[in-house]
């Protein structure tokens, strides 16, 4: 059974600084890895997604992701945060030629300070 | 920029009672899913559905769930006799396509209620 790990409940950074929210995955197979992001009173939106080539991915908002298949990561980042990004951030796996339903992690909600 | 949405926002109900989510998703959307979050815990897949029926559902989605299109434009998600432990957020979604290396499209959640 696939799984995903966001280890920290909660994130803190200061506006400016850089900003990173950790997934780990498990699966059996190649993995298809999602991020997205819930502002307040809102759904969840895309940020950006891992399919294949190069290992860094860009997504919205000046985010960006790195797979590493190694450590079975996909780590969000941010070189400078802002305020408006504090929401709520979820990881999500789906399985190469596996279900099309992905497996979410719990969230991590990230506060970036003024 | 189009976006799902969903109706009411919050419902409180009393155990038993049965509840009615509703979902309105992206106009030319083709598959529609719904989500639950229990508080503190993952978002966990429900059900989805394609062409007026189910094509996939979890062990959560027993015979108490069903769900339901009935115009061209909603989506609604019924629980016939709640109970404490269904109380949660729960998410519509949306997608033009389906496949494992597609995004969903959702909307802002119910939050349910049962006391």
């Amino acid at each position: 059974a696939q799984s995903v790990a966001q280890p920290e409940d909660q994130v803190n950074v200061a506006e400016g600084n850089p900003l990173t929210v950790k997934c780990t995955y498990s699966v059996s197979g190649n993995p298809y890895l999602f991020w997205y992001v819930q502002y307040p009173n809102r759904g969840l939106q895309f940020l950006l997604k891992y399919i294949t080539g190069d290992n860094l991915v860009k997504g919205s908002y000046g985010f960006e992701a790195e797979f590493n298949k190694s450590q079975t990561s996909f780590h969000l980042k941010k070189p400078s945060a802002l305020v408006s990004d504090s929401a709520l951030y979820f990881c999500a796996v789906t399985l190469r030629g596996g279900s099309y339903i992905p497996t979410f992690g719990r969230g991590t909600s990230l506060i970036v300070h003024p | 920029e189009p976006e799902v949405t969903q109706t009411p926002s919050h419902q409180v109900t009393q155990m038993g009672q049965e509840v009615i989510l509703r979902c309105v998703p992206i106009s030319n959307h083709l598959y529609f899913y719904w989500y639950r979050q229990i508080l503190g815990q993952k978002v966990e897949f429900l059900v989805s559905f394609y062409n007026n029926e189910i094509s996939e559902k979890s062990e959560i989605f027993d015979d108490q769930f069903s769900v339901e299109r009935p115009d061209g434009s909603n989506f609604t998600l019924k629980i016939r006799s709640t109970k404490l432990e269904d109380s949660a957020m729960y998410f519509c979604a949306s997608s033009t396509r389906t496949g494992e290396y597609n995004e969903q499209f959702f909307g802002p959640g119910t939050r349910l209620t049962v006391l």
